[in-house]
């Protein structure tokens, strides 16, 4: 079975900066997808960035972008110049190829950005 | 442009009661997931359906139940609620079920059972 680990319930960042949110997995498995997931106030589920992990090139989505370090099983998610809207509960997810989909979701990371 | 439409936002419940939480998307997917989500924790799936007429269960399907009506329409059934099922309960859709494709969520249920 696989599970998705994050270390950090919270964390604070001050708009501008840049901020590192960890993640760790545990996997045999060689061919799998990691996703970082943003919930807002509103609840609503917003798919952030996805990395595949037969790709060494990590991910970027503008001001998000991964470090992917597979012999390490870890996956951080670097957002940069965090602004107010950044606001938001974090998920790390992990998903088998093949899988049909079916996430692991690691228990989240609730980042605050101030002004 | 509705894409996952979930109903009802809010329920309560008593232990034992009922219910039916109701999901519908637009996008012509094949795929359909149940998802739960309680506080401290991410997200587990219920059930999934990879295609109309057919479903299989997730990581947490105990006490629970579903159907693929049709194409666009999945539901999931709690026929005797228990205080273990408050949760906020997500249903999602995607195209063919394909991890490399994009997983799209309604904007929750929140159940809370007495």
């Amino acid at each position: 079975a696989q599970t998705v680990t994050q270390s950090q319930p919270e964390m604070s960042v001050q708009e501008a900066e840049t901020v590192t949110l960890s993640c760790t997995y545990d996997t045999s498995e060689n061919n799998y997808y990691l996703f970082w997931y943003k919930q807002p106030p509103s609840r609503q589920m917003i798919l952030v960035i996805r990395q595949e992990a037969y790709k060494q090139q990590n991910a970027t989505e503008n001001r998000f972008s991964v470090n992917f370090q597979k012999a390490a099983k870890s996956f951080s998610l670097k957002i940069s110049d965090s602004q107010l809207g950044d606001t938001a509960m974090y998920f790390c997810a992990f998903a088998l190829v093949g899988s049909n989909y079916k996430l692991t979701f690691g228990k989240g990371t609730l980042l605050t950005v101030n002004p | 442009n509705a894409g996952v439409t979930q109903t009802p936002k809010f329920q309560v419940l008593k232990t034992g009661q009922s219910m039916t939480l109701q999901c519908a998307q637009d996008m012509n997917h094949n795929s359909m997931y149940w998802y739960r989500q309680d506080p401290g924790m991410g997200l587990r799936l219920i059930y999934y359906s990879a295609s109309e007429g057919t479903t299989d269960k997730g990581e947490v399907p105990n006490g629970y139940n579903v159907s693929r009506l049709n194409k666009r329409e999945f539901s999931l059934r709690l026929e005797s609620a228990a205080p273990s099922q408050t949760s906020v309960y997500f249903c999602a859709s995607s195209e063919s079920g394909a991890e490399r494709e994009k997983l799209f969520f309604g904007s929750g249920t929140q159940l809370s059972v007495l």
